[in-house]
C-alpha cells in the first residue's frame, strides 16, 4: 500500500513550452502534497505544499507563476513548469500524506525534466 | 527553525563493515525523524523512522537507528554492509506547527567496496 506515482518519469522540452508533471496517489486519499526539487548531487529542496481543494503555498524563493501546483482532487496533483528554461532542467519529486497526525509522507518515483 | 546536519557527504565502507552514518538536528518542538534511501534516478524509500516511544530504531534491510535527544543526534548504523546498500541516504526531521514540513539533510553517499 501507499504508492504514489508520477508521470513522466523523464521528458525533454524546449526552452519556452511549458510541462506538466502528474502525481497521483494510488491506494490512499492524500489531503496533502509535496513537490520537491533535486539538483544533481544535491539533497531535496521543497519547492511547495499543496492541499486538495486550496491553492499551494511555496516556499520562499520559488515562483509560484511558473510552477503553476493543482491538487484538485484527493489521489491528483500537478505541477506545469511555464515557459521552461535551462535552468529549470531538474529532477521533480513529489510526496503525498494522508490527513491527520501521521508524520509519514510517501514519496513518487520522480521526473527527470530537461530543458534544452 | 529546524535543520538537519549530516556529517560526511561520502562514506565508504568495506563490504562486511559496519555502516555509520551520522545525523545531528535542530528542532524547536519534539522532531519526527527519518532515514530515506535513494538509488540513482528514483525517489526515496523509507528505511525507518522516529515518532515515539523506543529510541532504537529498527528499519527495513538490517538498519537501525538510535534517537539520542541530549545529544541531538540520529545516527544510522547497519552491522554488516552489503554492495547493495551503495546508495545515497537522507537524514529528515518532520513537524508539525501550523503545517506539516520535512526538511532533509544535505545526504550521505554510501560506497561499498568489495
Amino acid at each position: 500500500g501507499a504508492v504514489v506515482s508520477q508521470h513522466p518519469s523523464w521528458v525533454i522540452c524546449k526552452s519556452g513550452t511549458s510541462v506538466k508533471i502528474e502525481c497521483r496517489s494510488l491506494d490512499f486519499q492524500a489531503t496533502t502534497m509535496f513537490w520537491y526539487r533535486q539538483f544533481p548531487k544535491q539533497s531535496l529542496m521543497l519547492m511547495a505544499t499543496s492541499n486538495e481543494g486550496s491553492k499551494a503555498t511555496y516556499e520562499q524563493g520559488v515562483e509560484k507563476d511558473k510552477f503553476l501546483i493543482n491538487h484538485a482532487s484527493l489521489t491528483l496533483s500537478t505541477l506545469t513548469v511555464t515557459s521552461a528554461h535551462p535552468e529549470d532542467s531538474s529532477f521533480y519529486i513529489c510526496s503525498a500524506k494522508v490527513s491527520g497526525p501521521i508524520y509519514e509522507q510517501f514519496f513518487g518515483p520522480g521526473t527527470r525534466l530537461t530543458v534544452l | 527553525a529546524q535543520s538537519v546536519t549530516q556529517l560526511g557527504s561520502h562514506v565508504s565502507v568495506s563490504e562486511g563493515a559496519l555502516v555509520l552514518l551520522r545525523c545531528n538536528y535542530s528542532s524547536s518542538v519534539p522532531p519526527y525523524l527519518f532515514w530515506y534511501v535513494q538509488y540513482p534516478n528514483q525517489g526515496l524509500q523509507l528505511l525507518l523512522k522516529y515518532t515515539t516511544g523506543a529510541t532504537l530504531v529498527k528499519g527495513i534491510n538490517g538498519f537501525e537507528a538510535e534517537f539520542k535527544k541530549s545529544e541531538t543526534s540520529f545516527h544510522l548504523t547497519k552491522p554488516s554492509a552489503h554492495m547493495s546498500d551503495a546508495a545515497e541516504y537522507f537524514c529528515a526531521v518532520s513537524v508539525h506547527t501550523g503545517g506539516f514540513k520535512t526538511i532533509f539533510g544535505a545526504g550521505t553517499r554510501l560506497f561499498v567496496k568489495a
